[in-house]
């Protein structure tokens, strides 16, 4: 069974920084791209960064570029995001996402975790 | 500019079917889409892929009440024989040069 789980959410300042973590299992993790969407507060989906399955390839939206960095650990099986300089519209849900190999969309995401930016 | 509309809401019966849509923007009726269901408190769930052609493919575990097709620049997802467990929020997303959501379809039951 695949499973996407995630950790490291939790409330911090603006400017402030965090990691998030998402741990995989299931699957063949070293052969999949992975992504993270975010879902501010009562809002829709966001897509927020992508790394391809070797980590030649990364990209970030707009809004998180040049603060937020993905990477990840294929040994360990697991996605990270680092989340620099962050801002009170960074509050939201965090997902992983694992992208299908014949297209750009998801077919298993995590349960999500919490960042909340306030002072 | 690479957009995908869904409609805010919809409601239906214990039951019945419904059929939600998703537009794609001018200059794109050839994309495919994917649709996400996400139950209220949890993470968002993949539905299914639905190409141009109406053609379409699931996710593991989605029932048979849950189908696909396209006309057009429009993709719909239709749900059959409706539960209680079927109220969500429910988002097309495709991709072009970035990925892109539809602003979501909330179904109320």
């Amino acid at each position: 069974e695949v499973q996407l789980v995630e950790s490291g959410g939790g409330l911090v300042k603006p400017g402030g920084s965090l990691r998030l973590s998402c741990a995989a299992s299931g699957f063949t993790f070293s052969s999949y791209s992975m992504n993270w969407v975010r879902q501010a507060p009562g809002k829709g989906l966001e897509w927020v960064s992508y790394i391809s399955s070797s980590s030649n390839y990364i990209y970030y939206a707009d809004s998180v570029e040049g603060r937020f960095t993905i990477s990840r650990d294929n040994a360990k099986k697991s996605l990270y995001l680092l989340m620099n300089s962050l801002r009170a519209e960074d509050t939201a849900v965090y997902y992983c996402a694992r992208e299908v190999e014949d297209g750009r969309y998801f077919d298993y995401w995590g349960q999500g975790t919490r960042v909340t930016v306030s002072s | 500019q690479l957009v995908l509309t869904q409609s805010p809401s919809v409601s239906a019966s214990l039951g019945a079917s419904v059929k939600l849509t998703c537009t794609l923007s001018s200059g794109h009726s050839s994309y495919a889409i994917a649709w996400h269901q996400q139950q209220p408190e949890k993470g968002p769930r993949y539905l299914m892929k639905v190409n141009s052609d109406g053609s379409h493919s699931k996710g593991d575990g989605i029932p048979d009440r849950f189908s696909g097709s396209s006309s057009g620049a429009e993709r719909y997802l239709t749900i059959s024989s409706l539960k209680s467990e079927d109220e969500a929020d429910y988002y097309c997303q495709t991709w072009g040069t970035g990925i892109v959501f539809g602003g979501g379809t909330k179904l109320t039951v």
